[in-house]
């Protein structure tokens, strides 16, 4: 069983261009959350999601930020109009539904020129 | 709210000491908590985790145990490896479908 899988990753972007992240859970896991590292800081959670679902969209910012997991393929976070403080490493996780372990991919470092 | 507290790094430790990298918690009802680890480069990786007061978890030589009576969670290790250099992040989930809370992330360098 493969673990979950981000690309690209990595990303280098001009400001005002779209950063589009990649997510595909584990198999047969239906939830996914991603989470925001800065640097020298901690993750902060963005978005829950399930499949073809926002259940929690609280730490996502209200503008320029979207989320989606439709029913096939990954989950995409995008970015429009990225400015240098989106700078940092986004990483999903992954779980089943019922469980409580969360299983992290290995991230996407996105910068901002 | 909920939060999380570790201590701030960065620890450096000789090869074969001890470890302690200290974790406290604020939150409402009754958490699960967990440590992970992140290697250079790397996403994160789960350490070990108590999901009740009184657990200990342990893995890789590495244990911790949920103390409800001092909001604790505090991370051990008896004899430290180089393989051990690697950001140790300590988090909290409460019931249900709710995210991580994660602390800021203590930096630990082993040197032989």
């Amino acid at each position: 069983n493969a673990g979950v899988m981000q690309n690209p990753r990595h990303l280098v972007r001009r400001r005002g261009q779209e950063a589009r992240l990649r997510c595909s859970p584990m198999k047969g896991h239906s939830h996914v959350y991603w989470y925001r590292q800065l640097p020298e800081e901690g993750l902060k959670f963005m978005v829950y999601l399930q499949k073809e679902n926002i259940i929690d969209e609280s730490g996502m910012p209200k503008e320029r930020f979207s989320a989606e997991f439709p029913k096939e393929g990954p989950s995409i976070l995008r970015i429009q109009q990225v400015v240098r403080g989106d700078s940092a490493a986004y990483f999903c996780a992954s779980l089943p539904a019922g469980e409580e372990t969360q299983y992290f991919g290995p991230g996407t470092r996105l910068l901002v020129l | 709210g909920n939060s999380v507290t570790q201590m701030e790094g960065p620890v450096t430790l000789s090869e074969e000491a001890f470890l302690t990298i200290n974790c406290t918690y604020t939150a409402t009802g009754y958490p699960s908590l967990f440590w992970y680890v992140q290697y250079p480069g790397e996403g994160l990786q789960l350490l070990l985790k108590a999901t009740k007061a009184d657990d200990k978890g342990s893995n890789k030589g590495f244990e911790a145990t949920y103390r409800k009576e001092t909001t604790s969670f505090h991370l051990e290790k008896g004899s430290v490896q180089v393989s051990d250099s690697a950001v140790y992040f300590c988090a909290l989930r409460n019931s249900g479908n709710t995210p991580l809370v994660f602390g800021k992330g203590t930096r630990l360098s082993v040197i032989a």
